[in-house]
Formats: C-alpha cells, sequence, structure tokens
C-alpha cells in the first residue's frame, strides 16, 4: 500500500465549478501537508502548506486537513481554464524531512 | 532572477555510462532536493540536504549519489545508470526545510538505453 493515494484523473469540469481534490495516507506521523501545482513541461510550484489540521484558505483555493481520517483536500472555487494543470499532494513527517508525493491528479477546465 | 537550473535538459544515454546531472540555485537556499517523476508514480525524492556537507536519503535513493559542498549546487551522480532509472528528474530548493515553498527547476528528461 502507498504511503500516499492520490486519485489520478483526469478530472474534467466547465469554468466556473468548484472543483474537489483529494488525498488519503496511511502515516499517522505526517504533520505537514502540501498542494502543488504542475502546469505541463514544467516543474511543481507550491501552491498551499498547512501544518497538521485544520483549514486554510488562499483566494479561490481552500486547503481542508483531517488528521483524524488521514484525509486532505484543495477545494478551487470558480474554477478557470488556467486552473487546468496537474495537482500533487505531499507531505512530511517533520520539517525539512523526507517528503512524500501524492501521484497527482490531472485536471482539466473546460471553457 | 531566482531560479533553480538543472543541466542537461535532455539526455540519452546508454547502460553503464556514469553521468552528471547539475543543479544550481542562485537564492541562497538551504535546503535542496532530488526528485525523479514516472507516470503513475508520481514525484518521488531520491534525495535531500538541510546543508553544506550534510544529505539523506529520499523514498528512492538506490543507484543515486548526491553531494553538497557548495550551499548553491547539489549534482545527482548516476554510477552506472540503468534502463529503469530513464526518467524526469527535478532538483528543487527552499530557504530552510521542506515545509518552505521549494521552487523547482525545469526537469531534466533522461533516457538510459
Amino acid at each position: 500500500q502507498k504511503e500516499v493515494e492520490q486519485d489520478p484523473g483526469p478530472l474534467s469540469v466547465p469554468e466556473g465549478a468548484i472543483v474537489s481534490l483529494n488525498c488519503t495516507y496511511s502515516n499517522s506521523a505526517f504533520q505537514y501537508f502540501m498542494w502543488y501545482r504542475q502546469y505541463s513541461r514544467k516543474g511543481p510550484e507550491l501552491l498551499m502548506y498547512t501544518y497538521s489540521s485544520g483549514n486554510k484558505e488562499d483566494g479561490r483555493f481552500t486547503a481542508q486537513v483531517d488528521k483524524s481520517s488521514k484525509y486532505i483536500s484543495l477545494f478551487i472555487r470558480d474554477s478557470q481554464p488556467s486552473d487546468s494543470a496537474t495537482y500533487l499532494c505531499a507531505m512530511s513527517a517533520v520539517q525539512g524531512g523526507k517528503l512524500i508525493f501524492g501521484q497527482g491528479t490531472e485536471l482539466s477546465v473546460k471553457p | 532572477e531566482a531560479q533553480v537550473t538543472q543541466n542537461p535538459r535532455y539526455l540519452i544515454t546508454v547502460t553503464g555510462k556514469k553521468l552528471t546531472v547539475t543543479c544550481s540555485q542562485n537564492m541562497n537556499h538551504e535546503y535542496m532536493s532530488w526528485y525523479r517523476q514516472d507516470p503513475g508514480l508520481g514525484l518521488r525524492q531520491i534525495y535531500y540536504s538541510m546543508n553544506v556537507e550534510v544529505t539523506d536519503k529520499g523514498d528512492v535513493p538506490e543507484g543515486y549519489k548526491v553531494s553538497r559542498k557548495e550551499k548553491r549546487n547539489f549534482p545527482l551522480i548516476l554510477e552506472s545508470p540503468s534502463p529503469n532509472q530513464t526518467s524526469l528528474y527535478f532538483c528543487a530548493s527552499s530557504l530552510s526545510s521542506g515545509a518552505d515553498t521549494q521552487y523547482f527547476g525545469p526537469g531534466t528528461r533522461l533516457t538510459v538505453l
């Protein structure tokens, strides 16, 4: 079993839709949770970072962590065609330690 | 411009021929890391370094070596490449730890025949 599971998609939504992306994990020691966005032929870029449980909001993006369920989510409101990319979750047990990524979900937002 | 550079961007080589992929950052970052990205497997961390002369294994270190003699450089060495090391490689750096914003390089696509 992988430490981090993420549905690879692809996920296709119409412009303006609310998008929900999710990851589950098995290692209860994970405390640092991140979401990265990767455009085609580019390196990933950090979107959201959350420590321990709770919510974090940044513009149209909201990250949620539920440690009791070992489940993290990224919500995108009012999705735009420019949001079309692969979204990867990542997590680590200690700050600066080994980072484990999900396999990424490919998202396509249609105009 | 703040950036992470990798060279070469594309490389085709043969089994057993030693190669080095260079990584350099100009942001005075302490933390640097190497990843490989494969279809269906996502990004997997190979090695990381929290500072000069400090390196540690990631998830898939077998067949790779790294060194961190200077803060700005973190080369990835494949002593005897094999076809299962054909992949897309990314170098990344961040100010102090993996939880900080990691800046990724443009990637190196390696094919081992």
